[in-house]
C-alpha cells in the first residue's frame, strides 16, 4: 500500500534555532500534503496545506513565518519550524493526498519536537 | 478548525465488553474514518465509511453513519487490553484535509 515517510521521528533542538521535517510519498505523487500539530492529550489540528509548486495555505493562528512549508517536489514537503520555542514542542504529522481511489490520504507517522 | 465531537472523552471498560464511541460533525461530507493511535505513537487508520453506506464491518469494528443526523459511531466488540488507545472520528470532503474530532481515550482493563 501507499506509504508516507516522515523524518526524523524524533529530534531534540535548542530554543532559538530551526529544525526542519520532512514528509515523502514513497509510492504515489502528491500535489497537496498537510501539516498537522498535535499537542498531548489533544487531537490533530491542521496547520497548513502544502501544493507542490506554490505557496502553502495556513489555518488561522498559524505563524507562516514560524512554521515554512516548502513543497518542491511531488514527492516532498518540509516543515521548518523557525527560531523555536519550548511551546512548540509537539507532535508534527503531514499526510499526503492521492487523487487515486478517490483522493485519498495516507498519514505520515509524525515527527516529535522537543525544544529545550 | 476541529468539526467533530466526539462521545465520550474518555471511556473504561472490562476485557470482553463492548465498546462504542460517537462522533458528530456540522458540514457535508464525502466519508467518514475512525483512527486509532496509541500514546505517543502515529495514526493507525481502522475504516472508512462513504456518504452513502449506513453500516460497516471489519473485524471486530462496526461502524455506522447516519447523515440526517451527521453523525457516526464506532463500536469494538469484545474489547481487549491492546485496544486501548485514543480513537479519532476524521471527516473529509473532496480534496480537502481530514478535519479530526477531539477523540475518546478508551482504557480497556484486563
Amino acid at each position: 500500500g501507499a506509504v508516507v515517510s516522515q523524518h526524523p521521528s524524533r529530534v531534540i533542538c535548542k530554543s532559538g534555532t530551526s529544525v526542519k521535517i520532512e514528509c515523502r510519498s514513497l509510492d504515489f505523487q502528491a500535489t497537496t500534503m498537510f501539516w498537522y500539530r498535535q499537542f498531548p492529550k489533544q487531537s490533530l489540528m491542521l496547520m497548513a496545506t502544502s501544493n507542490e509548486g506554490s505557496k502553502a495555505t495556513y489555518e488561522q493562528g498559524v505563524e507562516k513565518d514560524k512554521f515554512l512549508i516548502n513543497h518542491a517536489s511531488l514527492t516532498l514537503s518540509t516543515l521548518t519550524v523557525t527560531s523555536a520555542h519550548p511551546e512548540d514542542s509537539s507532535f508534527y504529522i503531514c499526510s499526503a493526498l492521492t487523487s487515486a481511489s478517490g483522493n485519498t490520504i495516507y498519514f505520515g507517522e509524525g515527527s516529535w519536537l522537543t525544544v529545550v | 478548525s476541529q468539526q467533530g465531537e466526539e462521545d465520550p472523552q474518555a471511556l473504561s471498560i472490562q476485557e470482553g465488553e463492548n465498546a462504542t464511541m460517537n462522533c458528530s460533525y456540522k458540514t457535508s461530507i464525502n466519508n467518514l474514518q475512525w483512527y486509532r493511535q496509541n500514546s505517543g505513537r502515529g495514526l493507525v487508520h481502522l475504516i472508512l465509511i462513504r456518504s452513502n453506506e449506513r453500516e460497516k464491518h471489519s473485524g471486530r469494528l462496526r461502524v455506522t453513519l447516519d447523515t440526517s443526523k451527521k453523525s457516526s459511531s464506532l463500536l469494538i466488540t469484545a474489547s481487549r487490553a491492546a485496544d486501548t488507545a485514543s480513537y479519532f472520528c476524521a471527516t473529509h470532503s473532496g480534496n480537502t484535509p481530514l478535519v479530526f474530532g477531539k477523540g475518546t481515550r478508551l482504557s480497556v482493563i484486563a
